[in-house]
């Protein structure tokens, strides 16, 4: 198993560009989510999904979208970028509502 | 909503035992997990309290007081490989059991 897997590893953007970060998961797990971190800081968590098709907001969703079309993807969308999203963006799953979530290695995303 | 606490730093010498804190408040409450995270890498699961007491996995353990609000993690034997920030986090028990991270401890050990 390839666990949580996420790209980019590392990505520049402009300020007011867009992107989506890919995360995918072959555990078959029902949970995931996508938190940032900043330096120094926890992990705040973005969005999260309980399975295809249903997802909700955590603590910090404004300027981020998901979506959540099958079990294994789960890819976040950045619109109109701006400096305060340069952060280390983690993507994780859980089987249920189980206690360990797995995460990925992470995305470094800088906007200048 | 939910809050944590944990010191923002911990020294220790090699060999020694050393305790990271964690009190919480939150609306409501599930469990107490902790993550372990070297720097630049992936947060990994290390234990979870659900229940009152100890939990004991290997060199580390990891106790829970939920009248008190207060958890905390024991590593033993300290090794250097053990240097990385550690975070506690709290299970809610709304309906999908989000989970909120602290702000982390990092520990140095020392020789």
């Amino acid at each position: 198993n390839a666990g949580v897997t996420q790209t980019p590893k590392f990505r520049i953007l402009k300020i007011g560009q867009s992107m989506t970060l890919q995360c995918a998961q072959d555990m078959n797990h029902n949970y995931m989510y996508w938190y940032r971190q900043d330096p120094g800081m926890g992990l705040k968590l973005i969005y999260y999904s309980v399975g295809a098709g249903i997802t909700d907001k955590g603590e910090v969703p404004n300027g981020y979208n998901v979506s959540r079309s099958t079990t294994e993807d789960f890819p976040l969308r950045l619109e109109l970028a701006a400096p305060s999203q340069t952060s280390v963006y983690f993507c994780a799953s859980s089987l249920d509502r189980t206690y360990e979530q797995y995460f990925g290695p992470g995305t470094r995303l800088t906007v200048t | 909503g939910q809050s944590l606490e944990q010191p923002s730093e911990v020294t220790a010498v090699e060999g020694a035992i050393v305790q990271i804190n964690c009190t919480y408040q939150t609306s409501g409450f599930y469990g107490l997990s902790w993550y372990q995270q070297h720097d630049g890498g992936a947060p990994t699961f290390l234990s979870y309290n659900g229940l009152d007491g100890l939990e004991e996995t290997g060199r580390f353990s990891s106790f829970l007081s939920r009248s008190d609000s207060y958890g905390y993690l024991l590593l033993q034997e300290l090794q250097m490989k053990d240097s990385a920030s550690y975070f506690c986090a709290v299970r809610d028990s709304g309906g999908y059991q989000k989970v909120t991270f602290g702000t982390g401890t990092k520990l140095q050990v020392i020789p």
